[in-house]
């Protein structure tokens, strides 16, 4: 089925650092999603992305929808410790029309005070 | 405004007995999707509804798994005769319309089977 390559798997980086993480797939995708996801909750909508090329920022996260709509990738400048989590890209297949994500495996961050 | 509603959030069952897992979604929302979480996995799509309706199916298991959304009440996820592959997080998200890709997901229920 179709898949989502998402790296890197963790990082463990040192506050105030910035961080960048991406997905890529051989299809073709017309939504990109970034969630955050923390141990026993649900996933939480970071930012959402809709055109290629879109370059979209909420506060210090900061993501692009790749021009050949088949990659994506977040960063996060200046992290602090509350960054910890697992981030998820989603996205929505170009040759789909029910709205169904497809995930991708996660980047588990740990943040060193 | 609250927010997707699942229940319960954890729920312990024995190999063979049925679980039944709730989803209200946010105000407004009138599309529901579930997915499943295994350990250190993401999240795979498992069935999408609209009220009274199934309209995308493709990643539900063929047998056991049945899910409903009625005109009234929350949406439902039924697993009957639960085995213990069966334990995961169950996660539903719901959104305002198709076209609008920005789903909101709930909790999430555990479901551990003994």
């Amino acid at each position: 089925g179709q898949q989502l390559n998402q790296s890197p798997q963790s990082m463990f980086i040192q506050e105030g650092e910035d961080v960048s993480m991406n997905c890529t797939s051989s299809s073709i995708f017309n939504t990109w999603l970034w969630y955050k996801q923390d141990p026993g909750e649900g996933p939480v909508l970071l930012i959402a992305l809709y055109k290629a090329g879109e370059l979209t920022s909420n506060g210090r996260l900061t993501a692009q929808f790749g021009i050949t709509r088949k990659d994506s990738f977040l960063n996060i400048s200046a992290s602090i410790p509350s960054d910890v989590g697992i981030y998820f890209c989603a996205g929505q297949l170009g040759s789909s029309n029910t709205g169904k994500l497809i995930f991708g495996q996660g980047t588990t961050l740990q943040v060193k005070p | 405004n609250a927010g997707v509603m699942q229940n319960p959030r954890h729920l312990v069952r024995r190999r063979g007995q049925e679980a039944r897992l709730r989803c209200s979604p946010m105000k407004g929302h009138s599309h529901v999707y579930w997915y499943r979480q295994l350990p250190e996995e993401g999240l795979k799509f498992m069935v999408y509804l609209q009220k009274e309706n199934i309209i995308d199916e493709s990643g539900m298991p063929k047998e056991r798994f049945s899910a409903e959304f009625p005109k009234e009440g929350p949406s439902i996820l039924r697993i009957q005769q639960v085995v213990r592959g069966d334990s995961a997080a169950y996660f539903c998200a719901s959104s305002v319309t198709r076209e609008d890709n920005e789903q909101f997901f709930g909790p999430g229920t555990r479901l551990t089977v003994l």
